[in-house]
Parts: structure tokens; sequence; C-alpha cells
């Protein structure tokens, strides 16, 4: 079993919608949680980390985290065409970080 | 804006051959991580470091892998001999705890 999986999509939205990309992993020892954006070519970008359960928000995105279902999400309101790329989930059990394949977004205008 | 920075940004090797990729992490951080990136696959853990020793490390950092902070802003990733199957770009990453900011990686190919 793999340790994070995301849907690798594509996933399509249009410009101004909300986009939902989503995230489980397997082990609920896990702690803590980041989403990162990855465009082609470039390292990840950390966008948001969430520790505890329930919902953060951070301008445009919100990270939401139910322990229980282990499940973590990223919305992405009014999206921009900007933020297409690839948006990777990231878990960390004992200092050691697993990363999710990737969910790639696109925005269409 | 501070950053973390990687050199050099391509790296090509002859299978067997030793390699150091260097990184200088943000200078108030505490944490510092090596991952790499094999084309089209998925980020990968590689070390963490922390107070001038491994924290943790995963089972791709074998004993061909070592790590070390030489001075007060260097982290480097040595591979002592490296393999085909060690191409891949290589991310340092550094933080105050977390996962941290990457910096934008060392294209490593070995030939």
């Amino acid at each position: 079993q793999k340790e994070v999986e995301q849907n690798s999509g594509p996933l399509s939205v249009p410009e101004g919608a909300i986009a939902s990309l989503n995230c489980t992993y397997s082990d609920r020892v896990s702690q803590s949680f980041f989403w990162y954006r990855q465009y082609s070519g470039k390292s990840p970008e950390l966008i948001m980390s969430i520790y505890s359960n329930g919902d953060k928000e951070d301008g445009r995105f919100t990270a939401q985290l139910n322990k229980a279902s282990q499940y973590v999400s990223l919305l992405i309101r009014d999206s921009q065409p900007s933020d297409s790329a690839t948006y990777l989930c990231a878990v960390e059990r004992g200092n050691q970080f697993y990363f999710g394949t990737g969910t790639s977004l696109t925005v269409i205008p | 804006e501070p950053e973390v920075t990687q050199t050099p940004s391509h790296q090509v090797t002859q299978m067997g051959q030793e390699v150091i990729l260097r990184c200088v992490p943000i200078s108030n951080h505490l944490y510092f991580y090596w991952y790499r990136q094999i084309l089209g696959q998925k980020v990968e853990f590689l070390v963490s470091f922390y107070n001038n020793e491994i924290s943790e490390k995963s089972e791709i950092f074998d004993d061909q892998f070592s790590v070390e902070r030489p001075d007060g802003s260097n982290f480097t990733l040595k591979i002592r001999s490296t393999k085909l199957e060690d191409s891949a770009m290589y991310f340092c990453a550094s933080s105050e705890g977390g996962t941290g900011f990457f910096g934008s990686g060392t294209q490593l190919s070995v030939l």
C-alpha cells in the first residue's frame, strides 16, 4: 500500500472555479501534512502546512485535514491559469517525509 | 527573499565516479533535507539532518550516500560510486520544522 495516494488527474477547471485536490495516507501516526505546487521542470513550492483536524485558510487556498479518515485536501478558490501545475501532497511521519505522485491541474481561461 | 541555493544545476558523471552535490540552506534554518525526483516520478525523501547529525534516512540512502555540513553554511550530499539509476533531480530543502523550502535542484546524469 502506498504511503500517500493522489489522483494523478489531469483535473481541469474553468478560470474562476474552485479546484478540489484530494490525498489519502496510509499510516495513522502521520503527524504533519503539506501541500506543494510544482511547475514543470521546477522545484516544489510549499503552499500550506496543516497539523490538526479541520480547515486552514491562506488567501485563495484552504487545506482540510481529517485524521480519522486519513484524508487531506486542498481547495483553490477563484482558480487562475497561473495555478496550472502539479500539486503534491506530503506527509510527515517521524521526521521522514512521504510524497504522493501529484495531481495535475489545468485551469482553462 | 531568502532561498535555498544548490550547485551545480547540472552534473554529468560516469558510472562509478563520486559526485558531491552542494547546497546552501536558508541561514536561520535548523533542519536540512535531501530529496530526489526521477523524471516523471514522485519526490522521494533521502535524509534529514539536524544538530549536525542524520535524524532520519530512507531505504534509498544506503552506504553509497553520505551528507555533511562542513561549515556553517554548506550542506552536501556525496554519492561515492554512482550508478545509472542514480540519475535524477536532487533537491535540497531547509526549514525551521516540516518539509521545508526547496532549492532549484541539481540534475544528475550518470552515463
